[in-house]
């Protein structure tokens, strides 16, 4: 399984973009990368996922380079409703491997007045 | 998630105790999972089902066990609960699809 390294914390202001880098050098050819939105004594949930290039939402985007070893979620002009821990997993989505998803330690947004 | 639903949300429970937390689907689902998480950190895999004659450990599977009654429930136990027991709860489903889709979870308390 392909380990991923985020930055513990990231703060912002409400109306600006906000970048949270994933780093995933040891990802395989069949993975896949997917964040999950996590806020406080809830069930993480599913915000976007990718392969390669670009992909885009009604709630986000994310960036994929062509080696794939990182991806980026983007979130477009914050709100408070955004402060909330993001979770960026790789695996293979398309076989049973992927059912042993990693959760690692998320990255905390705090988003501010 | 009202799709995903677990019992109870919250329990306090002392050691020694046997405790079992319930989470039942509607979405039909053939996946099911299990996770704990601790404060501050990200959710740990403790079982997982494809099937119901399906189940497999996760990476924290020791001191619990489970079982698959049906397709729509899956079952956690804890034998015999101990304090660093103590965290948070989440079951998941996962369908032919890619996403998981999570209960509200149970705050479990041993004391």
């Amino acid at each position: 399984l392909a380990k991923t390294t985020q930055p513990i914390s990231m703060d912002s202001y409400e109306g600006q973009e906000v970048n949270i880098t994933c780093s995933h050098n040891n990802i395989a050819t069949n993975d896949y990368i997917t964040w999950y939105q996590q806020f406080p004594s809830q069930g993480p949930r599913f915000i976007i996922q990718g392969y390669k290039t670009k992909v885009t939402n009604e709630v986000a985007s994310l960036f994929i380079p062509a080696d794939r070893k990182s991806s980026t979620l983007s979130l477009p002009r914050v709100s408070l409703s955004d402060t909330a821990v993001y979770y960026c997993l790789v695996g293979d989505m398309g076989s049973n491997a992927g059912n042993m998803l990693t959760f690692g330690g998320g990255t905390r947004l705090m988003v501010k007045p | 998630d009202a799709d995903v639903t677990q019992t109870p949300r919250n329990r306090i429970t002392k050691t020694g105790k046997r405790i079992m937390l319930e989470c039942s689907q509607t979405k039909g689902h053939d996946r099911m999972y299990w996770y704990r998480q601790d404060p501050g950190l990200g959710l740990r895999l403790i079982y997982y089902s494809f099937d119901v004659k399906d189940i497999n450990k996760g990476e924290i599977s020791d001191g619990y066990s489970v079982s698959r009654q049906a397709q729509a429930k899956f079952s956690l136990s804890l034998e015999s609960a101990i304090p660093n027991q103590t965290a948070l709860y989440f079951c998941a489903t996962r369908g032919t699809g890619d996403t998981q889709y999570f209960g509200p979870g149970t705050r479990l308390t041993v004391l």
